[in-house]
């Protein structure tokens, strides 16, 4: 069965540095990877996604990810964080069928320091 | 990207009635249409996977009986929590997807028993 695990709970960071949000997966096969951002009370905004191709994904808000195999690995980074970023952040991996079914992270919290 | 339209974002209702959540895909057929729940400070869960014009499947742990769905038409799937009880407050999410191509989700509802 598929997994994610996102290590940290709560991260807070100053606005202006450099972020890296962890994410590990357990898939079979290749995995379809996806960013979601959460802002208390409201849905999910995708971030990024990763099906195949270049390991580096380029997303909105300034945001990438890095699709790292032989780490089972697809961190999250920005680098220069604005405090408009705090939020929740949730890592998820997809099933083969084009990524529509997904499993879910536990999720991390991001607080910015002004 | 598509849009998916939740329906209502948020709902207050009495113990032991019933309330019914609408997920509409408004751009394109969605084959499958998926129901997670999050509960406060915790990831998402997937209760239920839907198919057009077929049986949902329901995840373990999931009572079939009270989270009733019914995906009538390519464009709209429904989740009915049957006779309500507050542990039933959750926020509850739809995402709704297609064969080679990545789920969509709906802006999420709030329900609220009392």
């Amino acid at each position: 069965a598929q997994s994610v695990t996102q290590p940290d709970i709560h991260i807070t960071v100053s606005e202006g540095a450099s972020l890296e949000l962890r994410c590990n997966y357990s898939y079979g096969a290749t995995p379809y990877l996806f960013w979601y951002v959460q802002s208390p009370g409201q849905g999910l905004q995708l971030l990024l996604k990763y099906f195949s191709g270049d390991t580096l994904v380029q997303g909105i808000k300034g945001f990438e990810a890095e699709f790292k195999r032989s780490q089972s690995s697809f961190n999250l980074r920005k680098p220069s964080v604005h405090w408009s970023d705090a939020a929740e952040y949730f890592c998820a991996v997809g099933d083969t069928g084009g990524g529509n079914k997904l499993t879910f992270g536990t999720g991390t919290q991001l607080k910015v320091e002004l | 990207g598509a849009v998916v339209s939740q329906h209502p974002s948020r709902v207050i209702c009495k113990s032991g009635t019933s309330v019914k959540i609408e997920c509409r895909s408004l751009d394109f057929q969605a084959t499958t249409m998926f129901w997670y729940r999050q509960f406060p400070k915790q990831s998402l869960m997937l209760m239920a996977t839907s198919n057009e014009g077929s049986k949902a499947t329901y995840e373990q742990g999931v009572e079939k009986d009270k989270f009733l769905i019914n995906h009538a038409s390519l464009t709209l799937s429904t989740l009915t929590v049957t006779s309500a009880h507050p542990e039933d407050s959750s926020f509850y999410i739809c995402s709704a997807g297609a064969t080679g191509r990545e789920a969509f989700f709906g802006q999420g509802t709030r329900l609220t028993v009392v």
